[in-house]
C-alpha cells in the first residue's frame, strides 16, 4: 500500500523557519516526482513546490520562491520542504503528494501555523 | 500563470441527481487536467486525470470531458458519499494551478 506520512508542522513566529518531512512507502520512491500542496484554513488548494525523481529539477510557486526549498533523499525515501522567512499567509495544512502531472496519493497533511 | 475558473462555486443537489461542474482555463492546456474530491478534514482524492481517464477504484458514475480550455466533471447519479468539494488542476505548465473549488451540498 502506498503511504505518505508528513511530519514537522507546528507553531512558528513570523520570520521563522521550519522543515517538513514526508516519509514514503509502498512504491519505488526514487522513480517518481513529488510535490507539496497546501491549503489555508477554509480555503482552496495551492500547489507549492515539485521535484523531479532524481532531485535535479525543482519548481516553485511564485508565492514561496526564494523562501522555500524542496529536496529529497532517495536513500531514505523522504521528501523535505525547508521553509524560511515564514509569513502569516503561509499558515496552512501542507500535503505531500506523489507526482506532479497528477497528485496521487496524498499524505494526511501537517499543519503549519505562523503567528506571534 | 494559467488560471482555472470553476463554476458554480457551490451547488445544492439531491441523491440521484445528475451534477455537472465546469472548469475553464485561461489558455489552452490540451488534456492536461485532473479532478479531485475532498471531504472535510481529509486529503484530496484523485478522481480523473488527463481530462477524461477514470482513476482506478473510482466509481463509474464519475466522468470527465473536454480539452483545450473547457472541461467538465459529471456525476451521473449523485450518491450520499459524493457530497464534498471538487477541484480541477492543470499540469500543462508550471506553476501548477487549481481551480477555486465547487462545494456540492444537499
Amino acid at each position: 500500500e502506498v503511504q505518505l506520512v508528513e511530519s514537522g508542522g507546528g507553531l512558528v513566529q513570523p520570520g521563522g523557519s521550519l522543515r517538513l518531512s514526508c516519509a514514503a512507502s509502498g512504491f519505488t520512491f526514487s522513480s517518481y516526482a513529488m510535490s507539496w500542496v497546501r491549503q489555508a484554513p477554509g480555503k482552496g488548494l495551492e500547489w507549492v513546490s515539485a521535484i523531479s525523481s532524481s532531485g535535479d529539477n525543482t519548481y516553485d510557486a511564485d508565492s514561496v520562491k526564494g523562501r522555500f526549498t524542496i529536496s529529497r533523499d532517495n536513500s531514505k525515501k523522504t521528501l523535505y520542504l525547508q521553509m524560511n522567512s515564514l509569513r502569516a499567509e503561509d499558515t496552512a495544512v501542507y500535503y505531500c503528494t506523489k507526482g506532479y502531472r497528477r497528485f496521487d496519493p496524498w499524505g494526511q497533511g501537517t499543519l503549519v501555523t505562523v503567528s506571534s | 500563470a494559467i488560471q482555472l475558473t470553476q463554476s458554480p462555486s457551490s451547488l445544492s443537489a439531491s441523491v440521484g441527481d445528475r451534477v455537472t461542474i465546469t472548469c475553464r482555463a485561461s489558455q489552452g492546456i490540451s488534456s492536461a487536467l485532473a479532478w479531485y474530491q475532498q471531504k472535510p478534514g481529509k486529503a484530496p482524492k484523485l478522481l480523473i486525470y488527463d481530462a477524461s481517464s477514470l482513476e482506478s477504484g473510482v466509481p463509474s458514475r464519475f466522468s470527465g470531458s473536454g480539452s483545450g480550455t473547457d472541461f467538465t466533471l459529471t456525476i451521473s447519479s449523485l450518491q450520499p458519499e459524493d457530497f464534498a468539494t471538487y477541484y480541477c488542476q492543470q499540469f500543462n505548465n508550471f506553476p501548477l494551478t487549481f481551480g477555486g473549488g465547487t462545494k456540492v451540498e444537499i
